[in-house]
């Protein structure tokens, strides 16, 4: 079975632009999260869509957006890019929540490094 | 405000030896916690997880062990390999639909080195 896979791997951008990394969860994941990881920060939560529906977001600003398709698959933006906003961009799909615990197991992909300069 | 704490940003332990990460909660309300493994350039791996109503469980070398009161967890990896030199990511999550304790939250990474 095919693994989460993330694309572009990497882009390097200037401040001011925009950007969209996209996600292909494992086939029959419903989840989809996003997380930015940085030096010292460990992985900061984003958002989180299931069946096209975003269920959680992170602390983060309204630059950052996201969607999914009915295929599941899903897509992230920045708007007006920071040179903060340089980092890991990772992609995590899970199965559907289950009352216990087996089903929170996130499988992540590579990760979309991007570079704002 | 973190939720899950990893104190430790490294460890070196030496090829054979226990290695043992800790990571500690503030959230009564999480009853599920999973351990992750990175290594560079790569994407967060799944490691072993537990449930609040085990205090252990194995996993060929690696175990997690779950203290409820304490608020805390740790994985214990014997013996140690230098491949499993890597960084270590604490996660937790809890059961309730719909709430915000239906996703994951991850401590800062603890920098594991096993040397020869």
């Amino acid at each position: 079975k095919a693994g989460v896979t993330q694309t572009p791997r990497y882009l390097i951008k200037t401040r001011g632009q925009q950007v969209t990394l996209s996600c292909s969860p494992i086939s029959g994941h419903r989840s989809v999260s996003w997380y930015q990881q940085t030096p010292g920060q460990g992985l900061q939560f984003l958002f989180e869509y299931f069946s096209e529906t975003q269920r959680n977001k992170g602390n983060f600003p309204g630059r950052f957006s996201g969607r999914q398709f009915s295929n599941s698959r899903s897509e992230m933006n920045v708007s007006t890019l920071e040179l903060g906003d340089s980092a890991l961009y990772l992609c995590a799909s899970s199965l559907a929540r289950t009352s216990g615990g087996a089903g929170y197991e996130q499988f992540f992909g590579p990760g979309t490094r991007l570079t704002v300069l | 405000d973190q939720q899950v704490k990893q104190n430790s940003p490294s460890l070196s332990v030496q090829e054979g030896r226990i290695s043992i990460l800790n990571c500690d909660y503030t959230n009564s309300m999480f009853d599920y916690f999973l351990w992750y493994k990175k290594y560079p350039a790569e994407g967060p791996t799944f490691l072993i997880s537990i449930s609040s109503i085990k205090d252990k469980n194995e996993d060929g070398r690696f175990t997690v062990f779950l203290n409820k009161s304490a608020k805390h967890l740790s994985l214990h990896i014997v013996p140690s390999q230098p491949g499993d030199s890597a960084v270590y990511f604490c996660a937790a999550s809890g059961l309730y639909r719909g709430s915000t304790l239906g996703r994951l939250y991850f401590g800062r990474g603890t920098q594991l080195t096993v040397w020869p």
